[in-house]
C-alpha cells in the first residue's frame, strides 16, 4: 500500500512552540500533499511538494521531502491556538492512476 | 472561482432507509470527482471517483453506489442503509488526478 502513515498520532504543545509532524510511505510518488481539517469540517489543502523537490515553504509552514527515506515532515513554526486541527498527508502515486491516498492523520492541539 | 457544495450537512436516517447525498461543483468544467468516508478520528477512505459523466469507479465493495448524471454533479446513494454506513462523507474535486483536491464541507450521516 502507498498509504501515508503519520507520526505522531497526536501532538499537544503550547502556543509559540513549533510542531513537527511526519509522514512515511512505501512506494514511488508523483507528489505528496498536506491537508488540514478542523473538527467536523472538510479538508483544506496546505502544501503540495513534488518528488523532485526537497523543501517548500508557505507562511509558517515548512514541508520537507526525502524520497530516499520515503518520508516527509510538516513543520508549523510559532504555533497558535487556531492551528489546532487534524493534519493529513496524502500520496499521489508515481505509477498508478494517481488518486490520492490519505494517511490516518495527526491531531494537533495547541494550548493558549 | 470554484466552489463545491454538499448537502445536507447532517442527516439522521433509520436502518433500511434509502440515502441520497448530493455534491455539486461550480466554476469549473469536467472535474474529477471523489466521494470519501471518514470514520470518527480516522483518515479518509476513498469510496468512488469519476472522471466524467456516467463514469464511476468503485474503490471498495459496499452498500453504497454513486452516479454522475451531469458534469458537475456527483451523487452518493444507498437503497437500504446499514448501521455501519454512519460516518462523515466528503466530496472533493480536482482537475488532474494527481493534483490538489478541493473538499466540500461534508455530510454527517447517523444511521440509527
Amino acid at each position: 500500500s502507498q498509504q501515508g502513515e503519520e507520526d505522531p498520532q497526536a501532538l499537544s504543545i503550547q502556543e509559540g512552540e513549533n510542531a513537527t509532524m511526519n509522514c512515511s510511505y512505501k512506494t514511488s510518488i508523483n507528489n505528496l500533499q498536506w491537508y488540514r481539517q478542523n473538527s467536523g469540517r472538510g479538508l483544506v489543502h496546505l502544501i503540495l511538494i513534488r518528488s523532485n523537490e526537497r523543501e517548500k515553504h508557505s507562511g509558517r509552514l515548512r514541508v520537507t521531502l526525502d524520497t530516499s527515506k520515503k518520508s516527509s515532515s510538516l513543520l508549523i513554526t510559532a504555533s497558535r491556538a487556531a492551528d489546532t486541527a487534524s493534519y493529513f498527508c496524502a500520496i499521489a502515486g508515481g505509477t498508478s492512476y494517481g488518486k490520492l491516498t490519505f494517511g490516518q492523520g495527526t491531531i494537533l492541539t495547541v494550548h493558549p | 472561482s470554484q466552489t463545491i457544495h454538499q448537502w445536507p450537512a447532517t442527516l439522521v436516517q433509520p436502518v433500511g432507509s434509502p440515502l441520497s447525498l448530493e455534491c455539486t461543483v461550480e466554476g469549473t468544467s469536467n472535474p474529477n470527482l471523489y466521494w470519501y468516508r471518514q470514520a470518527a478520528g480516522r483518515g479518509l477512505q476513498l469510496l468512488f471517483y469519476s472522471v466524467g459523466i456516467g463514469q464511476i469507479s468503485s474503490e471498495v465493495p459496499q452498500n453504497l453506489s454513486a452516479s454522475r448524471p451531469q458534469d458537475r454533479q456527483f451523487i452518493l446513494s444507498s437503497k437500504k442503509l446499514l448501521l455501519s454506513d454512519s460516518g462523515f462523507y466528503l466530496c472533493a474535486w480536482n482537475r488532474d488526478s494527481k493534483e490538489t483536491q478541493y473538499f466540500g464541507p461534508g455530510t454527517r450521516l447517523l444511521v440509527l
